[in-house]
Order: C-alpha cells, then structure tokens, then sequence
C-alpha cells in the first residue's frame, strides 16, 4: 500500500541557519505532493506543493524538491526563524484520490 | 475570516457516551474531510465527502458516522465512546480533490475519553 515517511523525526538548527527537512515515499503512480507545517495547538497549515511534472518549486524562503528517480522529497527554509519551529508533514496524492500524511518532522530553531 | 472552524476545541467524555464534532468552511469548496491524528502525531484520513456525498470511508468503527447537511458543514458523530477513540481530530475542506487541490485543515478538536 501507499506509505509515505520522514528520514528524521526531529531536527534542530541554529537561526539563521537553513533548514532541510526530508521525506521518502513509496507510492512511484503518486503525482502530487504537498508540505504542512503544524504548530502547537493548531491544524496542518499549508506551506507549498509540487507536481510530479516538476522537480522543484520555490516560494517565500522555502524550496521544495521531488527526486522521482529515488522516490524522494525534500523541504528547504532559509534563514530559519523561530516561528519555523513546528512540526512538518509531507503527503502524496494519487490514484487513491486521498492525501497520505507521513509522520512529521519536529523542527526546532535555536536562539 | 475563519476559514474552516470546528467545534468544540476541547471535548472530555467517559467511555459509552455518544458526542458530536461540528465543522464549518466558508471558503466555498466542495469537498470536505475528517482526519484523525494520534499521539504520534500520524495523520489518517477517516471520511471524505464531495457536494454531501461520501466519496472515502476509510476502515473506521461504524460507530464513527459522518453527516453533511450542506456543501459547508461536515459533522462528526460518534457512538458508544471508548479509550481508544482518544485523539485529535480534524476536519479540512479542498477546491477539489485530493489529488489536485491542498487541504485546508480547521484547529482540531483534542477529544478525550475516561
């Protein structure tokens, strides 16, 4: 079945640093992918999203990259700031129609 | 401008009892969806509904009965509470499906059941 998961469950940066957090997914008919950022006491918040007929997409401080070859995704902020700090979810998309969420990644900024 | 809301924030119930999670979207999207997460943070869909019809049903209880009176509100009913029942649950609505479209996801509802 579809599995999408996360090389690592937490991960600390200094600020200012720039952030990669990972995911690795299994489904290869998965064809949109999409990341979530969820802090504290809140719901899943959209942050940005990829097609698999592109390799990557960028928008404000953050890059999204898609290596189809090995099945992988990544997620890149620059310049990390503390309100970075939450948990990060990647989720695929395909013929299931439904959005499959890995496990996260807790993400902590350091002062 | 709360684009999807859903109440209560918080629910504390003991086991056997029946409760109700209500959500909202004004965004004009049609299609909506309940995700549970647990401990662990793992998000699993449990429902999906387009235009009021239930278009995924995902291996849930039956106890577990989702209701859509309109295109804007999918509600959550749930029966004969137990432990495991235990977790947050949200709800999300998209433009489209899935597969095309992000979710836009409500605060959570944090239910517990003693």
């Amino acid at each position: 079945g579809e599995s999408v998961g996360l090389h690592l469950p937490t991960l600390s940066v200094q600020e200012g640093d720039n952030s990669i957090i990972n995911c690795a997914y299994s489904n290869s008919a998965s064809d949109y992918f999409i990341w979530y950022k969820q802090e504290s006491g809140k719901g899943p918040q959209f942050i940005i999203d990829i097609r698999s007929n592109m390799d990557k997409r960028q928008g404000q401080r953050v890059t999204v990259l898609l290596n189809k070859t090995v099945k992988h995704l990544s997620l890149q902020i620059a310049a990390t700031q503390p309100g970075d700090s939450a948990v990060y979810f990647c989720a695929e998309a395909g013929s299931a129609r439904q959005l499959t969420f890995g496990s996260g990644t807790q993400l902590t900024v350091l002062p | 401008d709360t684009a999807v809301s859903q109440t209560p924030k918080y629910l504390v119930t003991q086991m056997g009892n029946d409760k109700s999670i209500k959500c909202e979207q004004n965004l004009g999207h049609d299609t909506m969806y309940w995700y549970k997460q647990d401990s662990k943070k793992f998000l699993k869909i449990m429902f999906s509904y387009n235009n009021k019809e239930l278009i995924i049903n995902e291996t849930v209880p039956n106890r577990f009965s989702p209701k859509s009176p309109d295109k804007a509100h999918l509600n959550l009913h749930i029966n004969s509470l137990e432990l495991g029942d235990s977790a947050v649950y949200f709800c999300a609505s998209s433009q489209g499906p899935a597969a095309n479209s992000p979710l836009h996801f409500g605060n959570g509802t944090r239910l517990t059941v003693t």
